[in-house]
């Protein structure tokens, strides 16, 4: 089976600009997860999404957004760019909605000028 | 706020040698613990995971510990390889749902 995929790997946006990151889970899977990774704050959980429903939801602002698609395909939005946005966004995948291995993408690294 | 935090941020190595690499996590509630490993320009990388039923469970080459006393996990290294070297995150699973936490990190480093 494939891997979880992201896209874009990279990215370069300004502060104020929106942006969407893509990530397709691994098939079969219908539960996908976002993470922020930053060298301060370590990984941080943004949501979960399972089954086109938002599960479970981290302490991030309102700028911060997701969905997921019935072929649970799931994107997130950041509006409005702050320079602290600046990170890696890691999605992660597994088959169920607990207690079993989520698979990461390799993450897409977002940079904010 | 809600965190696992490790001991240790840099743990360096002789290849060959045992690496203990430990953590501590802040939930009682917490159900089930992981261990994965991130290389430079990676995604992490599931190594072995434990449920809180159980205090021990071996992989190859690596042991995870689960004290749930004093909230307490810990990864076994058998015989490290310089191919070992990388960050290593604890994790905790806070029910309801797939939510993760995560520690900080421990770098491994391995010196052949």
């Amino acid at each position: 089976k494939a891997g979880v995929t992201q896209t874009p790997r990279y990215l370069i946006k300004t502060r104020g600009q929106q942006v969407t990151l893509s990530c397709s889970p691994i098939s079969g899977h219908r539960s996908v997860s976002w993470y922020q990774q930053t060298p301060g704050q370590g990984l941080q959980f943004l949501f979960e999404y399972f089954s086109e429903t938002q599960r479970n939801k981290g302490n991030f602002p309102g700028r911060f957004s997701g969905r997921q698609f019935s072929n649970s395909r799931s994107e997130m939005n950041v509006s409005t760019l702050e320079l602290g946005d600046s990170a890696l966004y890691l999605c992660a995948s597994r088959e169920g909605t607990a207690n079993n291995e989520q698979f990461f993408g390799p993450g897409t690294r977002l940079t904010v000028l | 706020g809600e965190s696992v935090g490790l001991h240790l941020p840099t743990l360096s190595v002789q290849e060959g040698d045992n690496s203990i690499i430990n953590c501590a996590y802040s939930n009682s509630a917490s159900d089930y613990f992981i261990w994965y490993k991130q290389e430079s320009g990676k995604g992490p990388q599931f190594i072995i995971d434990i449920r809180s039923n159980m205090d021990k469970r071996q992989g190859q080459r690596v042991t995870v510990l689960l004290n749930k006393t004093v909230k307490h996990l810990s990864l076994q290294i058998a015989a490290t390889q310089p191919g070992d070297s990388a960050v290593y995150f604890c994790a905790e699973n806070k029910p309801p749902g797939g939510k993760l936490i995560f520690g900080q990190g421990t770098e491994l480093s391995v010196k052949p």
